[in-house]
């Protein structure tokens, strides 16, 4: 049982470049979530979906989109990289009908160059 | 919406010392309160939560305790040991849809031996 499984680990970019973190679960989970943690700062939400073809924003949207095609995958889409958006990304998932637990995956770091 | 402040931001203990981590929230119709464990470069793990209709839990050496009039809730960890050095995150959600856990900005607890 793989859980969350985030893809890649570490990535650098440059100013303007544009990249997609991927974010796999294989717990038929309805809710998945992106944050991003900044130092001292705790997990900012960026956007979430309750289903395939529902997505919304979170307290932090700008800058990224998602799409949620299938239940099992939720990528989120940098199109134009800045230097603010230098963080760990972490996605997240839970089974509406199991409670809150939310389960993460192991990150991905990303530097904006 | 929702706003968790926690505190303090670090915290050391001896080893066998009792640590307690304090967290406040603004949103009356939260009723849902984890906290999460965070290693270095991995992802948050669930250690406990609790439900507003609960006022403690425990498990093991962990314990929370809710005051839903003051609207906070700490997290107690007994018996210290090193190993309990992580950063440690409290986050509330009102559990309705739309709504997704809000997290504080974390505590770096340090155990010493």
């Amino acid at each position: 049982n793989a859980g969350v499984t985030q893809t890649p680990k570490f990535r650098i970019l440059k100013i303007g470049q544009s990249m997609t973190l991927q974010c796999t679960q294989d717990m038929n989970h309805n809710y998945m979530y992106w944050y991003r943690q900044d130092p001292g700062m705790g997990l900012k939400l960026i956007y979430y979906s309750v289903g395939a073809g529902i997505t919304d924003k979170g307290e932090v949207p700008n800058g990224y989109n998602v799409s949620r095609s299938t239940t099992e995958d939720f990528p989120l889409r940098l199109e134009l990289a800045a230097p603010s958006q230098t963080s760990v990304y972490f996605c997240a998932s839970r089974r509406v009908s199991s409670g809150n637990g939310y389960t993460f995956g192991s990150g991905t770091r990303l530097t904006v160059v | 919406g929702e706003n968790v402040e926690q505190h303090p931001s670090t915290l050391s203990v001896q080893e066998g010392d009792s640590a307690v981590i304090k967290c406040t929230y603004s949103d009356s119709a939260s009723n849902y309160f984890p906290w999460y464990k965070q290693e270095l470069g991995k992802g948050p793990q669930l250690i406990i939560d609790i439900r507003s209709n609960v006022g403690e839990k425990k498990d093991q050496r962990i314990a929370v305790t809710l005051n839903k009039t003051a609207k906070h809730f700490s997290l107690h960890i007994t018996e210290t040991q090193p190993e309990d050095s992580a950063v440690y995150f409290c986050a509330a959600t009102a559990n309705q849809a739309g709504t997704a856990l809000i997290f504080g900005k974390g505590t770096t607890l340090s155990v010493s031996s």
